[in-house]
């Protein structure tokens, strides 16, 4: 199962920043941490990953606390249409990519 | 950019009946997942596969599922005799590699009702 643990649900207003955290604190070293989103019932979307830097991309910030345990998902200006479950995966390394989906965090982007 | 397709987008079947169901995954892509969600629950991995063979399996992948590659582009879940139980999204995947610094691209699912 994932190990990582997320708030159920937040609100955001549309045109701010959303900050979604995230607990990993069974993460090892050498274990990246994946974002990924699903947006009711359509396929689960990549965000963004890590491993020790924070990483910037079109979609989002990744912020990775130093001792790795926790992150941080911005979205800069939330719309309407990032309304979606946001799940963080500890990396599962099974020797093969599998992505292991938790319960994620509800955001709902309110007008 | 490139995606994963996936058809039908729905399917309905008898229980005891075969169904299979079908991806055409990214094209220079090696490695194929499937997964399913039952209404309401979490995503959950079935099977991963990877140069005509099957890499990784859950649980839930039983004898009465199978995946296969027949051709160069497709590839598809088997469920042999499906049950109640089966109804659920089922959503495809493909990675270009293996590695762990990689990310998967999902189809947008096959929602197959059995009744």
């Amino acid at each position: 199962d994932a190990k990582t643990t997320q708030p159920p649900s937040m609100d955001c207003a549309e045109g701010r920043a959303a900050n979604l955290p995230c607990n990993h604190s069974t993460i090892s070293g050498n274990e990246y941490v994946y974002w990924y989103r699903q947006i009711h019932s359509q396929g689960p979307q990549y965000i963004i990953h890590g491993l020790k830097n924070n990483e910037t991309n079109e979609m989002a910030s990744l912020i990775i606390t130093e001792d790795r345990k926790s992150s941080t998902l911005i979205l800069p200006h939330a719309t309407l249409r990032d309304t979606a479950v946001y799940y963080c995966i500890d990396e599962n390394s099974g020797g093969y990519q599998k992505v292991t989906f938790g319960t994620g965090t509800k955001l709902q982007v309110i007008p | 950019e490139p995606e994963v397709t996936q058809t039908p987008s729905h399917q309905v079947t008898q229980m005891g009946q075969e169904v299979i169901l079908r991806c055409v995954p990214i094209s220079n892509h090696l490695y194929f997942y499937w997964y399913r969600q039952i209404l309401g629950q979490k995503v959950e991995f079935l099977v991963s596969f990877y140069n005509n063979e099957i890499s990784e399996k859950s649980e839930i992948f039983d004898d009465q599922f199978s995946v296969e590659r027949p051709d160069g582009s497709n590839f598809t879940l088997k469920i042999r005799s499906t049950k109640l139980e089966d109804s659920a999204m089922y959503f495809c995947a493909s990675s270009e590699w293996g590695d762990r610094n990689e990310k998967l691209f999902f189809g947008s699912g096959t929602q197959l009702s059995v009744l």
